[in-house]
């Protein structure tokens, strides 16, 4: 049972475009929506998240939109850099305490210069 | 100074080996955590602990046993390692805490582990 489901599975996107990377998940008590970014040979580094109660969250080129009733919620990644070639996970946790977190499967993101 | 620590970084041994994994956080954080990442790299936790006390314990084979000497340190022993074992596996740490913070985990750069 895939609790959170990404797409799409790789990415390319030409210098300054925008990535778009979209997650859903099942289960509604899921309280907190992070998105990770991978490099080859690292682990994976938390990039932005979000809790339900906001529809947006921005920091810098990167935007988390939340869908609460359409169960989603996707990455955007503005003026796209060959340094944002990575893979990129969105995940799920709910409630206190230790936070397990459910991934999605991940998306190969390349940034053509 | 690295946050979150794991050796060996490889670690390459034959079907039916017992192997050792380490991790130690420097951050202060009360919880660790093991994931495992499959070729397709799947993320799935393993294990969780939270000041020294198992919290998190996913469906794992039982050859799989997490020990956690004191809160900054979490290992994982696999005994009678299987060709399915192979896969690279990360240590993480977080803290208690409110507010986004609290959920931040902080992930090693993971142990490649290679059962032939």
């Amino acid at each position: 049972q895939q609790q959170v489901k990404q797409s799409p599975q790789s990415l390319i996107v030409q210098k300054g475009g925008i990535s778009i990377i979209n997650c859903a998940y099942e289960n509604t008590a899921f309280d907190y929506f992070p998105w990770y970014q991978q490099f080859p040979g690292k682990g994976p580094a938390l990039l932005i998240a979000i809790r339900p109660d906001v529809s947006e969250k921005k920091e810098g080129r990167f935007t988390i939109s939340f869908n609460k009733s359409a169960k989603q919620f996707s990455l955007h990644i503005m003026d796209s850099q060959p340094g944002d070639s990575a893979t990129y996970f969105c995940a799920a946790s709910r409630g206190r305490g230790a936070q397990k977190l459910v991934f999605g499967q991940g998306t190969r993101l390349t940034i053509n210069p | 100074d690295t946050a979150v620590s794991q050796t060996p970084k490889y670690l390459v041994t034959q079907m039916g080996n017992d192997k050792s994994i380490k991790c130690e956080q420097n951050l202060g954080h009360d919880t660790m955590y093991w994931y495992k990442q499959d070729s397709k790299k799947f993320l799935k936790i393993m294990f969780s602990y939270n000041n020294k006390e198992l919290i998190i314990n996913e469906t794992v084979p039982n050859r799989f046993s997490p020990k956690s000497p004191d809160k900054a340190h979490l290992n994982l022993h696999i005994n009678s390692l299987e060709l399915g074992d192979s896969a690279v596996y990360f240590c993480a740490s977080s803290r208690e805490g409110t507010g986004l913070t609290k959920n931040i985990q902080y992930f090693g750069a993971g142990t490649r582990l290679s059962v032939l």
